[in-house]
């Protein structure tokens, strides 16, 4: 089974300053891996996704993500962040099994824009 | 275009009792999937479901099952509710199974006293 791991539950950055959130997954197989967001009472809003194509993977929002094998990683950043980028945000990943597919989150980490 | 809906937004039940949550999927979804997410943790998978049959399922006891009709929506249903099984419940759906991205739905809150 897949796991992610997200280092950082809370993450505090001031207005305008660099955005990187943390995800590292193990996969036996080349992974299909994901950024969701969740703001206050709402459902999960895909940023982003890498599905083996480029490396480096633009999103929407202004965020994009580095897919890096070497490392394991795919960490969520942003040049700039903005009050609105204030919400929870989840790194996934999708196995296919036999007859379908299912995602593994991360524990998710909680951002913090400060004015 | 609709994206995912569920309903209803909000549930408390008493222990012991039986659940039923509805999700309608995004226009031209054809696959379903469910998961639960307790207060600060992340969804966990509970089961997807394409062509009306179970595809997959997660580390969930038999207490949880679901349907899905031929209009592609979905229903999850809990019975013998535990305090344990308070969470947002997330409807997902996507266009077939294989890796496909995943849209969610907002969530059902379910409190179970």
């Amino acid at each position: 089974a897949q796991s992610v791991t997200q280092l950082g539950s809370h993450v505090s950055v001031s207005e305008g300053a660099l955005v990187l959130l943390r995800c590292n997954y193990s996969s036996s197989v080349p992974p299909y891996l994901f950024w969701y967001v969740q703001y206050p009472n709402q459902g999960l809003q895909l940023l982003l996704k890498y599905t083996s194509a480029a490396t480096l993977v633009k999103g929407i929002n202004g965020f994009e993500a580095e897919f890096k094998k070497s490392e394991t990683s795919f960490h969520l950043t942003k040049p700039s962040a903005h009050m609105s980028d204030a919400a929870e945000y989840f790194c996934a990943v999708s196995e296919s099994g036999r007859t379908g597919n299912q995602f593994y989150f991360g524990t998710g980490t909680s951002l913090t824009v400060i004015p | 275009d609709a994206g995912v809906t569920q309903s209803p937004t909000h549930l408390i039940k008493t222990r012991g009792q039986q659940v039923t949550l509805r999700c309608s999927p995004k226009s031209g979804h054809d696959t379903v999937s469910w998961y639960q997410q307790a207060l600060g943790q992340g969804p966990q998978f509970i089961f997807q479901y394409y062509e009306e049959e179970e595809r997959q399922r997660g580390n969930f006891p038999d207490r949880f099952s679901g349907h899905q009709f031929p209009n592609y929506s979905s229903e999850l249903n809990v019975n013998a509710l535990l305090l344990g099984d308070s969470a947002l419940y997330l409807c997902a759906s996507s266009l077939g199974t294989l890796r496909s991205e995943q849209y969610f739905g907002p969530g059902t809150r379910l409190t179970v006293t």
